[in-house]
């Protein structure tokens, strides 16, 4: 299993721009999760999802959206990216009611000048 | 409103000392406290965890002890080595959501041999 991969790894944006932050998980967890990490305040949630076509958002969801198609995928889109929007961006899953353990993927640098 | 408090932002120990690392919160329908590690350039991987109603877990040369009147919790390392050296981050549900995880600001720790 290659558990939660991230595409992709790095990328630079432009203010005003817009992109797709990828996310995938072959360990068929119901639960996906995108947080965003800032230096000095640890992980942020920004949306997650119960299941296939099932979004809500978390603690700071403006400025993104997202969607959950299928169990293994969960996109998060920026839209007019913002230099606050400057981040690592971190997409987990877990298996779902009951268990708790999240599991990471490798992350994506984003930043935005 | 930062729901976990962690301190201390940064800890310097030398090889064979103990690594202590506290966190606070304040919402008491948390139940579940975990510790996530995190090494440069990766995602957070959980290390250990406890629910509220036993005092101490401990795995290996990691043990936390957990306080549910002081609703505090902490993350003691025995005997560190320098492979401990990595951001530690405590967290907390409460089965809102997708058995959403709040999390604290991290502490670096670095082993010095």
């Amino acid at each position: 299993n290659a558990g939660v991969t991230q595409t992709p790894k790095f990328r630079i944006l432009k203010i005003g721009q817009s992109m797709t932050l990828q996310c995938t998980q072959d360990m068929n967890h119901n639960y996906m999760y995108w947080y965003r990490q800032d230096p000095g305040m640890g992980l942020k949630l920004i949306y997650y999802s119960v299941g296939a076509g099932i979004t809500d958002k978390g603690e700071v969801p403006n400025g993104y959206n997202v969607s959950r198609s299928t169990t293994e995928d969960f996109p998060l889109r920026l839209e007019l990216a913002a230099p606050s929007q400057t981040s690592v961006y971190f997409c987990a899953s877990s298996y779902g009611t009951g268990v708790y353990e999240q599991y990471f993927g490798p992350g994506t640098r984003l930043t935005v000048t | 409103q930062q729901q976990v408090k962690q301190s201390p932002q940064s800890l310097i120990v030398q090889k064979g000392g103990i690594s202590i690392i506290n966190c606070a919160y304040e919402n008491t329908a948390f139940d579940y406290f975990p510790w996530y590690q995190q090494f440069p350039g990766k995602g957070p991987a959980l290390l250990i965890a406890i629910r509220p109603d036993v005092s101490e877990k401990k795995e290996g040369r990691f043990t936390i002890s957990f306080n549910k009147s002081a609703k505090q919790f902490s993350l003691h390392i025995m005997d560190s080595q320098p492979g401990d050296s990595a951001t530690y981050f405590c967290a907390a549900s409460g089965q809102t959501g997708a058995n959403n995880l709040f999390f604290g600001t991290g502490t670096r720790l670095t082993v010095i041999p």
